[in-house]
């Protein structure tokens, strides 16, 4: 089965800084890569998603990118605030394909932190 | 637009009880997930609904089941309950094959 790897799992940034979030695949079939922001004692939050047709994604402040040949996809934060202090989960699955491959698997997550 | 709702918050059970949880989706959702969340081991895929059927589920013992209703709701049912039971147990939904799924503020289930 798919299985996701997922580093760092703590990263600590200064404000402003930028982030970035690796996680790496195993299953080429896998065509949709969403990433999750879960705060302490929270849902998690889809923030952003990319499908295996498009190399990269941008919304205003987070970015995704994947490189389908390595089977890798990273998050980037930039000018990061306090708030998005939390732990980011990666995910991957075989989206519409059929035997069941709607199921997310997901990363270890990474615990970052924004501090002031 | 009301998100993914969950219910109980929290459920305390002992050894050995069943207990059932429960996960009403986005309206116009008809996919149902459920994932569980053990302190130190992330989310794992635990069941999926569609239209009403088991369409897939993750590697978990029989002893956890479900079910979808009509109005695509669903149900949890875990029984013979164990103390490595203890987790959050997260239920997301999507409209389709292939479609971002959002998730539910989860039930905490605790075993005594």
């Amino acid at each position: 089965g798919e299985n996701v790897e997922q580093h760092p799992s703590t990263l600590s940034v200064q404000e402003g800084d930028s982030a970035v979030i690796k996680c790496t695949y195993s299953d080429s079939a896998s065509n949709y890569f969403p990433w999750y922001k879960q705060e302490l004692g929270k849902r998690p939050q889809l923030i952003i998603d990319i499908r295996s047709n498009v190399g990269e994604k941008k919304d205003q402040r987070i970015a995704v990118t994947l490189n389908k040949t390595a089977k890798h996809f990273s998050l980037h934060i930039t000018e990061t605030q306090p708030e998005d202090s939390a732990v980011y989960f990666c995910a991957a699955s075989k989206g519409a394909l059929t035997g069941g491959g709607n199921k997310l698997t997901f990363g270890t997550g990474t615990q970052l932190k924004v501090e002031l | 637009e009301a998100g993914v709702t969950q219910s109980p918050t929290h459920l305390i059970k002992t050894r050995g009880q069943q207990a059932t949880l429960r996960c009403s989706p986005i309206s116009g959702h008809t996919s149902v997930y459920w994932y569980q969340q053990a302190l130190g081991l992330g989310l794992q895929f635990l069941l999926w609904y569609d239209e009403g059927e088991e369409r897939n589920r993750g590697n978990f013992p029989p002893r956890f089941s479900g079910r979808q209703f009509p109005n695509y709701s669903s149900e949890l049912n875990v029984n013979a309950l164990e103390l490595e039971d203890s987790a959050l147990y997260l239920c997301a939904s999507s409209y389709g094959l292939g479609q971002p799924q959002h998730f539910g503020d989860g039930t905490r289930l605790s075993i005594l």
